[in-house]
């Protein structure tokens, strides 16, 4: 039973860069989120996915973009990258609906240069 | 405001002592539940425990027990003879239920407390 996958593992931009993180949820899961998580810090929640919406936000600015497919997977772009765009993204799956845990990815570490 | 609070940001014990690490939580929410994760240096966090508003029950899973105080919003996770292995930064969560059709759920984290168990 495959868990929760994200590509890639590490991600090198400069400033002004976009990118595109891609995640595919655990088997069975229809919710995806993203999480942001700087260095020494606790993840941050970026957005939530759910029937191919966004149903949640975080503080975050609009630089910060999500899709989901009809087969749950999801992608996170940022747009017009800043040095403090460094961080850990990780995308976490989970079943609607109830406070089912949600189950994490190992994170794609993104790197501001 | 929902927050999580982890004062102790790195903890050091030999191995075989008893840790217990804190988790302070803030909520205006009646119904809402509480996470412990841990995170081992590969990034993946790995889900630990879930305990809902209205379970204070204590609750022991071979080594680990968690103390849930909603008097005091503490939500304490114990490590009974630590190990070599239990060397991870582990983070409590709060999530709150979001009043909505789609009743989807946002985690709110602390910032971590670094376990180093030495040998």
């Amino acid at each position: 039973d495959a868990g929760v996958t994200q590509s890639p593992t590490h991600l090198i931009k400069t400033r002004g860069q976009q990118v595109t993180l891609r995640c595919s949820p655990k088997s069975g899961h229809d919710t995806v989120s993203w999480y942001q998580q700087a260095l020494g810090q606790g993840p941050q929640f970026i957005f939530q996915y759910y029937e191919e919406e966004e149903r949640q936000r975080g503080n975050f600015p609009d630089r910060f973009s999500g899709h989901q497919f009809p087969n749950y997977s999801s992608e996170l772009n940022v747009n017009a990258l800043l040095l403090g765009d460094s961080a850990l993204y990780l995308c976490a799956s989970s079943h609607r609906g109830g406070n089912q845990p949600q189950h994490f990815g190992d994170g794609t570490r993104l790197s501001i240069l | 405001a929902q927050k999580v609070t982890q004062a102790q940001t790195e903890i050091s014990v030999v191995e075989k002592e008893d840790v217990t690490l804190d988790c302070v939580y803030e909520t205006r929410d009646t119904t809402y539940y509480l996470f412990w994760y841990k995170q081992p240096p590969s990034g993946e966090l790995v889900f630990l425990i879930r305990r809902n508003s209205f379970d204070e029950q204590n609750e022991i899973s071979g080594r680990y027990s968690w103390n849930f105080q909603k008097s005091t919003s503490s939500f304490n996770f114990t490590i009974t003879a630590s190990q070599v292995v239990d060397s991870a930064v582990y983070f409590c969560a709060l999530s709150e239920a979001r009043v909505g059709a789609s009743g989807t759920y946002k985690y709110i984290f602390g910032t971590g407390t670094r376990l180093k168990v030495l040998a």
